[in-house]
């Protein structure tokens, strides 16, 4: 069965330090695994995929994320963190079927 | 390019109705998903269509249905509403099924009362 744990319910960092927001998953098969941002009362909004390839993915808005096959892990992260990148964040994996699963999320906190 | 519309933006019921939500893809988009999403909790799959037929369905009561018509739009149908189904509902395109990233519309909230 696939499933996703994102372990943090929430992340606290200064403005202008890294970030890492963490995943780790269970597929059977290839893994393909995605990051989503999901700002408040809106829809959840695609910031990067990894299917294959370079292990480092980068996405939309300075963010990239590391793929670890033996950790089985997909974390999120981002050399220098913005206020604006406040928001909360979905981890979600799929084998290549139909079915997407997402993780409960980790709200990330950024302070000025 | 317009991204996924969904309508309406909020909806309130009484118990034991029956509710129709609607998504409209990103142009050239073949593939739709539902999502059912309760606060504090990650979006949980409904159903996927591609090409107008559903190619699965999440754990979901029968109560739930959906469709897809020949222009990718598509209905989520829930009858027999119960208080459990208040939750935002998201509808999300892809250029086809099984491993293309998901864009998702705004969603529309249900409330059930």
């Amino acid at each position: 069965a696939q499933s996703v744990a994102q372990p943090e319910d929430q992340v606290n960092v200064a403005e202008g330090n890294p970030l890492t927001v963490k995943c780790t998953y269970s597929v059977s098969g290839n893994p393909y695994l995605f990051w989503y941002v999901q700002y408040p009362n809106r829809g959840l909004q695609f910031l990067l995929k990894y299917i294959t390839g370079d292990n480092l993915v980068k996405g939309s808005y300075g963010f990239e994320a590391e793929f670890n096959k033996s950790q089985t892990s997909f974390h999120l992260k981002k050399p220098s963190a913005l206020v604006s990148d406040s928001a909360l964040y979905f981890c979600a994996v799929t084998s290549g079927t139909y079915k997407y699963i997402f993780g409960t999320g980790t709200r990330l906190k950024v302070l000025a | 390019d317009a991204g996924v519309t969904q309508s309406p933006t909020h909806l309130i019921k009484t118990r034991g109705q029956q509710v129709t939500l609607r998504c409209s893809p990103i142009s050239g988009h073949k593939s739709v998903s539902w999502y059912q999403q309760v606060l504090g909790q990650g979006p949980q799959f409904i159903f996927q269509y591609y090409e107008k037929e559903e190619r699965g369905r999440g754990n979901f009561p029968d109560r739930f249905s959906a469709r897809q018509f020949p222009n990718y739009s598509s209905e989520l149908n829930v009858n027999a509403l119960l208080l459990g189904d208040s939750a935002l509902y998201l509808c999300a395109s892809s250029l086809a099924a099984g491993g293309y990233e998901q864009y998702f519309g705004p969603g529309t909230r249900l409330t059930v009362t």
